[in-house]
């Protein structure tokens, strides 16, 4: 079956460094979206891109889904204590649309150390 | 809105008891998913309904699980009997586009 392989699994970083995770599906999707979950908190949906080579930006969040749609990463320019929690991909599971069945990456946990 | 409304929000139960998750989703939203999240295995989807008809149950790891939507503002999801490998943080989320909304969560603990 699908699926979603995110790296890296951990990432320390000092307050202002940036920080990149990369997410690898092992088909083609149709969209990529990103989730941010706080220590004890659930995950929340961060944004959504469907194009080939589309580029997004938040602030300091800069999001990109790669020209074969295998691919995507969330780069975050100097970060903050604010940022701290683990960052999801996930992409429809198999014969999935957008509004069906998404299979999350295994995460990528941030700590920043002030 | 509320968002999607989860209960228990904590719950510590003994081996072999029956265990009941509610979930109550935004109001309209026409799909319904239920995800457990555990550090070994992450975010798993257990059973996801589309206008209250479970559409892919194929995560539901055994026949101690099951979950029903009897209507289009409430969803269960029952473990019976429990078993220590059921502690996890049960999630309940809704849509009706593109963003997925998820509850706070379900902290199970199986003793």
């Amino acid at each position: 079956g699908q699926q979603v392989m995110q790296i890296p699994q951990y990432q320390h970083v000092q307050e202002g460094e940036d920080f990149t995770t990369y997410c690898n599906s092992s088909t083609t999707l149709s969209n990529i979206q990103w989730y941010k979950q706080r220590p004890g908190g659930h995950p929340v949906f961060l944004i959504q891109l469907v194009k080939s080579g589309e580029v997004k930006k938040q602030k300091r969040l800069t999001f990109q889904f790669g020209e074969a749609k295998k691919n995507s990463s969330l780069h975050i320019t100097a970060t903050q204590t604010t940022d701290v929690g683990t960052y999801f991909c996930a992409g429809p599971g198999a014969g999935g649309t957008s509004y069906g069945k998404l299979t999350f990456g295994q995460g990528t946990i941030l700590t920043v150390h002030p | 809105d509320a968002g999607v409304i989860q209960s228990p929000r904590h719950e510590v139960t003994e081996m072999g008891q029956e265990v009941t998750l509610r979930c109550k989703p935004i109001s309209g939203h026409d799909y319904l998913f239920w995800y457990r999240q555990t550090m070994m295995r992450g975010l798993e989807l257990l059973i996801y309904f589309n206008n209250n008809v479970p559409i892919d149950d194929s995560g539901m790891p055994e026949d101690r699980f099951s979950a029903k939507m009897p209507n289009a503002s409430f969803s269960t999801l029952k473990i019976q009997p429990s078993e220590p490998r059921d502690s996890a943080v049960y999630f309940c989320a809704s849509n009706s586009g593109n963003t997925i909304y998820f509850g706070e969560g379900s902290w199970l603990t199986v003793v």
